[in-house]
């Protein structure tokens, strides 16, 4: 299948481990971000969002933080499993005029046993 | 069931080809979205659409046209003036890009032969 990520930034954790993932993102005022992950040769798939009047927000086993002073996304998984080995994608809406969705560099997240 | 479908998987071109990609939704999405991923990095924007009969160049618009004469369609045509146009290429669709995940599809795969 497809590989991505062949040259993104890898972060290796071992399994049971907690993992986080960061993003800076662009535009002060963009107000709506998403975490996607993205298997080899798939589209992405959402994982969680947070809008920018929240600091934090949870699900299932993942938290993202949003520091908006700097700029900054975060992705925290609790007890990785191989399952989550992927590339992560943050992404904001870039408000202004027209809406766009752009998307931060990404991680490789490489669950070892 | 209701999603978004590309199509096709994979596409071979010549040099000097013209190729259309095709995207459909029915998830009476108003927003959609193109990007290109190259091995190693994000994903770019290409081209949006926030609405029937209207779209916006991305970031890397340049080699590329769009139509939008339906909500559910947005065909992306790759021309011969993309000078590079292997890559994988995901559209991707939403209610509302200010406050609502986008779902993609599972990408084309374009390879100039």
């Amino acid at each position: 299948g497809e590989s991505v990520g062949l040259h993104l930034p890898t972060l290796s954790v071992q399994e049971g481990d907690n993992s986080i993932i960061n993003c800076a993102y662009s535009n002060s005022a963009s107000d709506y971000f998403i975490w996607y992950k993205q298997e080899s040769g798939k589209g992405p798939q959402f994982i969680i969002d947070i809008r920018s009047n929240m600091d934090k927000r949870q699900g299932q086993r993942v938290t993202v933080l949003l520091n908006k002073t700097v700029k900054h996304l975060s992705l925290q998984i609790a007890a990785t499993q191989p399952g989550d080995s992927a590339v992560y994608f943050c992404a904001e809406n870039y408000a202004g005029g027209y809406n766009k969705l752009i998307f931060g560099a990404g991680t490789r997240l490489a669950v070892h046993p | 069931d209701g999603g978004i479908t590309q199509s096709p998987k994979y596409l071979f071109r010549k040099e000097g080809q013209n190729v259309t990609l095709s995207c459909e939704q029915n998830l009476n999405h108003d927003a959609m979205y193109w990007y290109r991923q190259d091995p190693g990095q994000g994903l770019r924007l290409i081209y949006y659409s926030q609405i029937v009969n209207d779209f916006q160049k991305g970031d890397i618009a340049e080699g590329y046209s769009v139509s939008r004469e339906k909500k559910e369609s947005f065909p992306l045509t790759v021309t011969s003036a993309q000078k590079n146009p292997t890559a994988f290429y995901l559209c991707a669709s939403s209610i509302d890009p200010r406050t609502d995940q986008a779902f993609f599809g599972q990408g084309t795969r374009l390879t100039v032969v």
